[in-house]
Parts: C-alpha cells; sequence; structure tokens
C-alpha cells in the first residue's frame, strides 16, 4: 500500500505566523495534489505538482515538490483566520481502465487564532 | 459553470436499512468518483465511473455499489447499513480520460445510521 503520512495531524496558531505542513510517502510520486476543506464542504483543490523540485506559489502559500519526488510540503506565510480548515495531500494513480483514483493523507487541521 | 452537486446534503438512516446518494457532475465532465470520508479512516475511495463503466473499485464490501447514467449522473447505493457507515460521502467529477485527471468535489451527503 502506498501510503501518504501527513504531520502534524492538528496545528493551532495565532494570525500572523508561519507554518508548514509536510505530505511523506516512501515510494515516489508522479504528481502530488495539496486540497483543503472546510466544514461542511467538499475538498478545493489548491494545486497540483509535477516535477522534482518544483515550487509553486498560490498569494501566501507556497508548495514545494522534493527532488526525488517522494516528499511535498505546503508553507503558509503569515496565516490568517480565513486559511483556517483541513489540509489534505493526494496523489493520483492510473492503471488499467482506471483514469486515476486519489489516495489522501490523514490530514493536517489548521487552526488560526484572530 | 456549476459545480458539483449531491442530493441529499443529510440523511439519517436506522440499521439495516438502505441509501442511495445522487451525485450530478460539472457539465462536460464525464468521470464521477466517489470517496467516504470519516474522522478515523480520512479520505478513503469507493469508485471510479466513466461512461457508464465502472472503471476502478475501492477496497469495501459489496453492500456498497454504484452506476453511472448516459447524462453522467451517478449513484452509490448502501445496502444492509451498519452503523460504522456513518461518513461524508462525497463525490468528485473530472474530464475523464488520460488529458486530464483535475478533480471537482461536491459538497458531500453526511449519513447518519442509528
Amino acid at each position: 500500500t502506498q501510503l501518504l503520512e501527513q504531520s502534524p495531524q492538528f496545528l493551532s496558531i495565532q494570525e500572523g505566523e508561519n507554518l508548514t505542513v509536510y505530505c511523506n510517502s516512501s515510494s515516489v510520486f508522479s504528481s502530488l495534489q495539496w486540497y483543503r476543506q472546510e466544514p461542511g464542504e467538499g475538498p478545493v483543490l489548491l494545486v497540483t505538482v509535477v516535477t522534482g523540485g518544483e515550487v509553486k506559489k498560490l498569494k501566501r502559500l507556497t508548495f514545494q515538490f522534493g527532488d526525488a519526488r517522494k516528499d511535498s510540503s505546503l508553507h503558509i506565510t503569515a496565516a490568517q483566520p480565513g486559511d483556517t480548515g483541513l489540509y489534505l495531500c493526494a496523489r493520483r494513480t492510473a492503471g488499467g481502465t482506471s483514469y486515476g483514483k486519489l489516495t489522501f493523507g490523514q490530514g493536517t487541521i489548521l487552526t488560526v487564532h484572530p | 459553470k456549476a459545480g458539483v452537486t449531491q442530493t441529499p446534503r443529510y440523511l439519517i438512516k436506522t440499521r439495516g436499512q438502505q441509501v442511495t446518494l445522487s451525485c450530478s457532475p460539472i457539465s462536460g465532465h464525464r468521470s464521477v468518483s466517489w470517496y467516504q470520508q470519516t474522522p478515523g479512516q480520512g479520505l478513503q475511495f469507493l469508485f471510479e465511473y466513466f461512461s457508464e463503466t465502472q472503471r476502478n473499485k475501492g477496497n469495501f464490501p459489496g453492500r456498497f455499489s454504484g452506476r453511472q447514467f448516459s447524462n453522467s449522473r451517478s449513484e452509490m447505493n448502501v445496502s444492509t447499513l451498519e452503523l460504522g457507515d456513518s461518513a461524508l460521502y462525497l463525490c468528485a467529477s473530472s474530464l475523464g480520460g488520460t488529458a486530464s485527471y483535475e478533480q471537482y468535489f461536491g459538497p458531500g451527503t453526511r449519513l447518519t445510521v442509528t
């Protein structure tokens, strides 16, 4: 089983602080996706990283894909209460007749206090 | 463009009953996948459908079944409900095929089994 390990599980910080969430696997990813989910809603895709060493920025969010494509990180600068939510990493596996199922990490619950 | 819609949003059923959940994908999307989300197990893949054919199935008992219609709408059915089936059931749609794999999630159906 190709598991994704996310850390930390919980993160409670004050507005303005920086934070990093990690996603690791023992096997190589062809690509990795990061999602954010708010209570009562489905996950929303933030970014897809494909190339080893890739860095993508989305406003105050910076996503990195490890050189060996076995790990990824999400860094948030100057966190705001609106960043509160569940952050999930996911890898897509395809093959045979499947176009791709997503395997998710356990998620990181982020709470940003005003 | 309307997003993925799921009905009903909330459902309370009794152990032993059966339930049918519905998902309407984004217009033009032909692939629908279903996921179960619980606090203990996180997000787990149930099925993937494309052009009315099941392309992939997760590790769930035969009580979980699904189908896709010619208009790409999908339903999933759970028979003989157990307490452990209480979860948020998420549907995700994508264009399908190897060209595009970004999945867009609906808000989910919250199923409570008593």
